[in-house]
Parts: C-alpha cells; structure tokens; sequence
C-alpha cells in the first residue's frame, strides 16, 4: 500500500529558530500533498496545499511567511517553521495524494511533534 | 463551506456491543465523506470513504457507515465491538475536486471511542 513517511517524528527547538519537516511519499508520485496542524485532543485543521513545481496554496489565517512549503519534487515536500515562537508546538501530519487512485484518497505521514521552549 | 459534526466527544461501548459513531455534513455538492482512526502518537488511517458509488460503504476491521442525503448524515458503525477498537475516530468531508482529485479535507472534531471489558 502507498506509504508516506515524515521526519523527524519529534523535535524540540528554543523560540527564534527555524525548523523542517520532511513528508516524503515512499512508493508513489504526488503533484499534491497536504499539511494539517492538530492541537492536543483536538481535530486536524488544514494548513496548505502544497503542488509540486509550483506556489503552496494556504488556507485562510495561515501566515505563508511563517510557515514555508517548498514541494520540488513528486515524492517530497517540506514544511519549514521560521522563527518558532511556543504558540507553533504543535502535530504537524502531511498527506499525499495519489493520483493514481480513484477518488483522491489521501495517504498520512505519522505526524511531527514540534515542540518550541 | 463545507462542514462536518460529530455528536459525543466521547462514545463508551461495552466489548462486544454495537458502536455507532455519528456524523454530520454541511456540504453546497455532492460530497466525498471519509472516516479515519487515529491510534495514540500515530497519523491517521482510512477506515472507509463515500465517493457517490454504494450509498452503504464497508472499510476495514468490520467497520461500515451509511450514506443518507436526506439527513445528511454518514455514520459509522460496527456490530460488535472489540478492545482494539479504541482509538479517536475522525470524519471528514471534501467537496472540491481538482487534478484528479479531491482536495483538502475539512476534518470533525474528533470522537474518542473507549471500550468497557
């Protein structure tokens, strides 16, 4: 089956640096991949939409300069965390579509737990 | 917009006894309705997907759900439950399509299934 991994799976950074996440997908190419962020014990919101070669697209209140994704090639895409403030610890999952489904189903990384001191 | 509801943040069941998740969709199309389960620190796995074929959808581990457009509804349910089932369980909706796919999911907030031995 279609596998997406992230990495890392954890991280711990001091407020002002900047971390990257990486959602790879392992066994299948994907023009498109999403990012959510989910906060303790709640629901997974949409951040982006992240189109190989091209601009991400955001959803609304997301700051694009705050978060960068960079998708360069069909099997990667980045999300980079600039200057990490503690209100950014968070779960970080990606998913990746593969188009060559029916359907759209979106295939999920394990998730980032991103914490910021 | 689209929107999705789920009644009961938290559903207690009885091993062996019928689960029955609810959910509830705002949709302005004919949507793509999902439901995913998230075990502790893991990412998230489809259960089953409506995609307007069988209106009565079957996905893994026994689970099935319902589509009903006039109640505009897609529950989840398993006749018998069983200790490995308790996990947080999310629907979710998506009613734009794109490249082949649907996009974004737009996610509920998630109920948390515990099962009594």
């Amino acid at each position: 089956g279609a596998v997406v991994s992230q990495h890392p799976s954890r991280v711990i950074c001091k407020s002002g640096t900047s971390v990257k996440i990486e959602c790879r997908s392992l066994d299948f190419q994907a023009t498109t991949m999403f990012w959510y962020r989910q906060f303790p014990k709640q629901s997974l919101m949409l951040m982006a939409t992240s189109n190989e070669g091209s601009k991400a697209t955001y959803e609304q209140g997301v700051e694009k300069d705050k978060f960068l994704i960079n998708h360069a090639s069909l099997t990667l895409s980045t999300l980079t965390v600039t200057s990490a403030h503690p209100e950014d610890s968070s779960f970080y999952i990606c998913s990746a579509r593969d188009e060559g489904y029916s359907y759209n189903e979106q295939f999920f990384g394990p998730g980032t737990r991103l914490t910021v001191l | 917009a689209q929107s999705v509801t789920q009644l009961g943040s938290h559903v207690s069941v009885s091993e062996g006894a019928l689960v029955l998740l609810r959910c509830n969709y705002s949709s302005s199309v004919p949507p793509y309705l999902f439901w995913y389960v998230q075990y502790p620190n893991q990412g998230l796995q489809l259960l089953l997907k409506y995609t307007s074929a069988a209106t009565l959808v079957k996905g893994i581990n026994g689970f099935e759900a319902e589509f009903k457009k006039s109640e505009t509804s897609f529950h989840l349910t398993k006749p018998s439950a069983h200790m490995s089932d308790a996990a947080e369980y999310f629907c979710a909706v998506s009613e734009s399509y794109s490249g082949g796919g649907a996009d974004g999911l737009t996610f509920g907030k998630g109920t948390h299934l515990i099962i009594q031995p």
